[in-house]
């Protein structure tokens, strides 16, 4: 049962173009969702992060945006460069009344984007 | 400071054998998890420490255990290999269970055959 589910393994983009990466989840329990961003041969490294209270966070290039009723977010990278280049995981968090389950992370599958010069 | 650091960066192993993955944090994190990628299935958490002394189960433990040997390191041991532990696995830390934002390291390629 994918929790969290990226259904595009891969995107393809000119650079200096916008690149949009998009992310669903089922469970609504969520209330923190994060993207990482991972290069061949490297652990994962944070990119972005939104809390349910919003619906917009942006950082420099990279802006998230969370729909709540459609259980949907997207990672715009506003200009794309061949640098971002690498496979984005979007990922969940939830704290339940006990918060055991705070820090817990679930990721979706991942998508590969290259950004083309 | 070398952030999250793992040993060895690759491995194979027959079918049955042991082994123990390390993990070590040098930011004073007070969690840690251990997580495997696999193609097509993102990655997946197998066991994590909220704090020191603890460990907990995550979402695929069976075939593993854990160490939390003390602040800084904790290990992940496969009793019996099987091929279907073969994956790509990633020590993580963050500063402590209520903190969403989590550090990895650069991974372990285990191969069994």
């Amino acid at each position: 049962d994918q929790q969290v589910k990226q259904n595009s393994p891969s995107l393809s983009v000119q650079e200096g173009r916008i690149s949009i990466l998009n992310c669903d989840y089922t469970n609504s329990m969520f209330d923190y969702f994060l993207w990482y961003k991972k290069y061949p041969a490297e652990g994962p490294t944070f990119l972005i992060s939104i809390s349910s209270i919003k619906d917009k966070n942006e950082d420099g290039r990279f802006t998230v945006f969370l729909n709540k009723s459609a259980k949907h977010l997207s990672l715009h990278i506003v200009p794309s460069q061949p640098g971002d280049s690498a496979v984005y995981f979007c990922a969940a968090s939830s704290a339940n009344a006990g918060g055991t389950s705070y820090g817990k992370l679930t990721f979706g599958q991942g998508t590969i984007l290259t950004v083309h010069p | 400071n070398a952030g999250v650091t793992q040993t060895p960066k690759f491995q194979v192993l027959k079918t049955g054998q042991s082994m123990t993955l390390q993990c070590a944090q040098d930011m004073n994190h007070n969690s840690m998890y251990w997580y495997r990628q696999d193609p097509g299935m993102g990655l997946r958490l197998i066991y994590y420490s909220a704090s020191e002394g603890t460990t907990d189960k995550g979402e695929v433990p069976n075939g593993y255990n854990v160490s939390r040997l003390n602040k800084r390191e904790f290990s992940l041991r496969l009793e019996s290999a099987a091929p279907s532990q073969t994956s790509v696995y990633f020590c993580a830390s963050s500063e402590d269970r209520f903190s969403y934002e989590q550090y990895f390291g650069p991974g372990t390629r285990l191969t069994v055959t």
